[in-house]
């Protein structure tokens, strides 16, 4: 099973600064990984798929970037409604798994 | 409009069984692989099952292998996950998804005495 590991687990920032949040895998994932965004009481919204691909309607302040074991979802400025927590997801490998989630607070 | 529904949610004792039901409208069903996450109180998303377009293929995670069944019949649009021999560990809020791009709202199981 591959493990994602994500850190930090919170990151307190405020509105128009600049989050940058890291997911590493256990092995390689080649470019099967993906970021998802979850509010409270809310189901989690796909955000970025095979590494840098934003899905549809994701604002351009959202973008991911790495390969093999090493990943980041950077929101350039952020807004208030994207303090939320984040999770990767790696989908190279049956059982498909996810990261623990980082807090983006303010 | 693509909804996903999720119904069957409820409170059973240890043990025991459950079906959960997902219903999907505004996109052709049979041309997608579909999932079942849950995600336990206050805690992250955890992948459970796969199954392709046609049944064909299918996945689970080791921590329901043999105790939860992924199903669908495409000529109604729905998604089904049984559920047997249920643990207090297996409540969560269970979400269905298309792929991964839609998911539904969720359904609550909770397994208590």
């Amino acid at each position: 099973e591959i493990v994602l590991t994500q850190s930090p687990a919170t990151l307190s920032l405020s509105p128009g600064k600049r989050a940058t949040l890291s997911c590493r895998a256990s092995q390689s994932v080649s470019r099967y990984l993906a970021w998802y965004q979850q509010k409270p009481g809310q189901a989690p919204r796909l955000l970025i798929y095979d590494v840098s691909n934003r899905a549809t309607g994701v604002p351009a302040r959202f973008s991911g970037s790495g390969s093999g074991t090493d990943f980041t979802l950077t929101i350039s400025s952020l807004e208030p409604e994207d303090f939320a927590v984040y999770y990767c997801q790696q989908r190279s490998n049956w059982p498909l798994t996810f990261g623990g989630g980082t807090k983006v607070e303010i | 409009e693509v909804q996903l529904v999720e119904s069957g949610g409820g409170l059973v004792q240890p043990g025991g069984s459950l079906r959960l039901s997902c219903a999907a409208s505004g996109f052709t069903f049979s041309d997608y692989g579909m999932n079942w996450v849950r995600q336990a109180p206050g805690k992250g998303l955890e992948w459970l099952t796969h199954i392709n377009s046609i049944s064909s293929n299918i996945y689970y995670a080791d921590s329901v292998k043999g105790r939860f069944t992924i199903s669908r019949d495409n000529a109604k649009n729905s998604l089904f996950l049984q559920m047997n021999n249920l643990r207090d560990e297996d409540t969560a809020v269970y979400y269905c998804t298309r792929e991964w791009d839609y998911w539904g709202q969720g359904s609550l199981v909770t397994v208590s005495s």
